[in-house]
């Protein structure tokens, strides 16, 4: 089971929206709605920022969303703050037990 | 506060087999599902597998003949072993929490451990 595609690198300036691709196939992401997204600072664990497609956890701001369009799920993260900038990885289920995870995407705030 | 913390070797030699535990402080093992994610140096996440309270398993299928994962409850803990190891197991180990409301193939891990590092060398 491959990783799932999701750019090398974003970047966006105070303020702005961003959005992150992460682009599976019709046997994981277009099969499920059971993407997630995790928001990783260097040297930190992963944190829990979306569930089940477009669900947020409590405690995470409404400045991040996520939706999906057949094998290709996102994240927006609007009003771009300092604090946001980090690694990004989404996750899927794929079938028969397997969960996989995205190569990660690098966000830079300008 | 939930608190995961993860123990074992740092250090592995090839062919020998990695073994970790996870402490669960502030709250119960039960009624939750446990899992183990590994991120090589400056690569991306990979899921291993995950384990219920009742000692029921899954695994990803590229480690599936090397990997075992185990409970127990009585001391709030669970475990990771992978047997055979090379130096493409070197890699920051987690151990994290499926919430409550959710199962596992939710791909949702609410809570980690902060990783621990382990390398394969000799």
């Amino acid at each position: 089971q491959s990783a799932l595609t999701q750019p090398a690198s974003v970047s966006g300036s105070p303020g702005q929206s961003i959005t992150i691709s992460c682009t599976g196939t019709s046997s994981d992401v277009g099969s499920y709605n059971l993407v997630s997204w995790y928001q990783q600072h260097p040297g930190k664990a992963p944190k829990f920022m979306i569930y089940e497609v477009s669900k947020r956890p409590s405690g995470v701001s409404n400045r991040f969303s996520g939706s999906k369009s057949g094998n290709t799920a996102s994240l927006t993260i609007s009003g771009l703050q300092a604090e946001d900038e980090a690694d990004y990885f989404c996750c899927s289920y794929a079938g028969r037990g397997i969960l996989i995870f995205g190569g990660g995407t690098k966000l830079t705030v300008l | 506060q939930v608190v995961l913390q993860e123990s074992g070797p740092g250090l592995v030699k090839p062919s020998e087999t990695l073994s970790l535990t996870c402490t669960v402080s502030n709250d119960s093992i039960s009624s939750y599902y446990w899992s183990w994610i590994r991120q090589p140096p400056g690569k991306g996440l990979e899921w291993i597998g995950c384990i219920y309270y009742s000692g029921s398993t899954n695994y990803i299928p590229s480690l599936q003949s090397r990997v075992a994962i185990s409970i127990d409850t009585s001391k709030n803990q669970f475990s990771l072993k992978l047997t055979s190891v090379t130096a493409a197991d070197t890699a920051v180990y987690y151990c994290a929490r499926t919430p409550r409301f959710l199962e596992w193939v939710s791909g949702a891990f609410d809570i980690w451990g902060q990783g621990t590092m382990v390398t394969v060398s000799s």
